[in-house]
């Protein structure tokens, strides 16, 4: 039973369109990270969010908690093919240790 | 070096054959997280410690995965009589705090490559 599932799994794009990845759960969750991967690199933090209905910028990238912490989004402006990587989402629960992670979503940005 | 340092960064082994993955965390982090990664897909969570105390080893397949980290810094992961099905990358992150990833951000190392004839 997968905790985080990323939904689409997979999203080929062409380059100044916009996209949103979701990462849903069934648990709440104390605080929820976005990381993204490159081929032959370990994961990469872009950001962690800690209270229910937080939005965080990161230049074109958008980060949104869902209000009872079982969810988050995020949302891409004007995509470029830097982007093009494995976007994985990871959840913290209160109650323990494990950082568990979505199983991803793959994003293609087209030039 | 200043990133999470793992060894090998690639292992070929036959089936039945012990291997010995290495760790080496960012200097004075707390923290560290063994993950195991299929290609495309999100770590799958293995084992835990702060310092030298394992935390969590609930993501353990099995008894012949173990881990240690005897004096709070470099970890290594032991699987014994290695099976086809244990091929993967084995990923090690890092974490300046000891309270888990609930306030800190996780540093990975660029992972060792386990291949299991």
């Amino acid at each position: 039973t997968q905790l985080l599932e990323q939904s689409p799994q997979f999203l080929s794009i062409q380059e100044g369109e916009n996209l949103t990845v979701y990462c849903n759960s069934s648990s709440v969750f104390s605080s929820l990270q976005w990381y993204r991967q490159e081929p032959g690199e370990g994961p990469v933090l872009l950001v962690t969010v800690v209270t229910g209905g937080e939005v965080k910028k990161l230049k074109r990238l958008t980060f949104q908690f869902g209000d009872a912490r079982k969810d988050s989004s995020l949302h891409i402006t004007a995509a470029q093919p830097g982007d093009t990587g494995l976007y994985l989402c990871a959840g913290a629960r209160a109650s323990g240790s494990r950082l568990t992670f979505g199983e991803g979503t793959q994003l293609t940005v087209n030039p | 070096g200043a990133g999470v340092s793992q060894s090998p960064r690639y292992k070929v082994t036959k089936r039945g054959q012990d291997v010995a993955l290495r760790c080496d965390p960012i200097s004075g982090h707390v923290s560290l997280y063994w993950y195991r990664q299929a290609l495309g897909q999100g770590p799958e969570f293995l084992t835990y410690f702060n310092y030298e105390a394992q935390q969590d080893k609930s993501g353990l397949p099995n008894d012949r995965f173990s881990a240690e980290r005897p004096e709070g810094s470099i970890s290594t992961l032991t699987i014994q009589r290695t099976e086809q099905r244990d091929s993967a990358m084995y990923r090690c992150a890092s974490s300046l705090s000891a309270g888990g990833p609930n306030t800190g951000e996780l540093f990975f190392g660029e992972g060792s490559r386990l291949t299991v004839l």
